[in-house]
């Protein structure tokens, strides 16, 4: 089955202590993209990359870090987790340029005591 | 930059009503534009697209046609069902950027039999 997988779904941490959510995507998807989703704002693109080793910030990238080594993962680090970042967070794939749908994971909900 | 405004939600109707969800954008170029869904407690899915002016996007009974004359992007749907209760959220996105999507603020919609 197609499909964008996160891990962990549900995380509760303090702040400042370093946290990795795990993205992979099991369809050869050239670009992943990582977005928080907060009440009335929608989502925000915090960074994307279009290929291994290619990263590029979003629209909301302080206080993240992502990495692209291998084609199919693309994780989420917060170095240093602050309360503010306490949202709901998506990964996403999709094909390539010529592509338009994007695959979404179900979701990773992160709150930051 | 580019922006997209949904209409606030919650909207909420009877089983078969008609729907109606207002999106319209800002752009600087020429983007395609999409509705996504998000059922209670998953990721989002792309409902219908529209690449370019006056195409008309289509899927489940919904509708949406790209306005350029007054860049709006209207999501419709004739008889609305009670599974139809999520939250919709109006997109753009150009098809040769790594910046892949720029989402409205979502619009919740309750449907009670």
């Amino acid at each position: 089955e197609a499909q964008v997988t996160q891990n962990p779904r549900y995380l509760i941490t303090v702040t400042g202590k370093k946290l990795t959510v795990t993205c992979s995507q099991n369809m050869n998807h050239e670009y992943m993209s990582w977005y928080r989703q907060d009440p009335g704002l929608g989502l925000r693109q915090i960074y994307y990359s279009m290929n291994v080793e290619v990263t590029d910030k979003g629209d909301v990238p302080e206080g993240y870090k992502v990495s692209r080594k291998e084609k199919r993962n693309f994780p989420l680090i917060l170095e240093s987790p602050s309360p503010n970042q306490t949202s709901l967070y998506f990964c996403a794939s999709r094909k390539g340029t010529t592509s338009y749908e994007q695959y979404f994971g179900p979701g990773t909900r992160l709150t930051v005591t | 930059g580019d922006s997209v405004t949904q209409m606030e939600g919650p909207v909420t109707l009877s089983e078969e009503a008609f729907l109606t969800i207002n999106c319209t954008y800002t752009a600087t170029g020429y983007p395609s534009l999409f509705w996504y869904v998000q059922y209670p407690g998953e990721g989002l899915q792309l409902l219908l697209k529209a690449t370019k002016a006056d195409d008309k996007g289509s899927n489940k009974g919904f509708e949406a046609t790209y306005r350029k004359e007054t860049t709006s992007f209207h999501l419709e749907k004739g008889s609305v069902q009670v599974s139809d209760s999520a939250v919709y959220f109006c997109a753009l996105a150009y098809n040769n950027a790594g910046n892949m999507l720029t989402f409205g603020g979502g619009t919740r919609l309750m449907v009670k039999p």
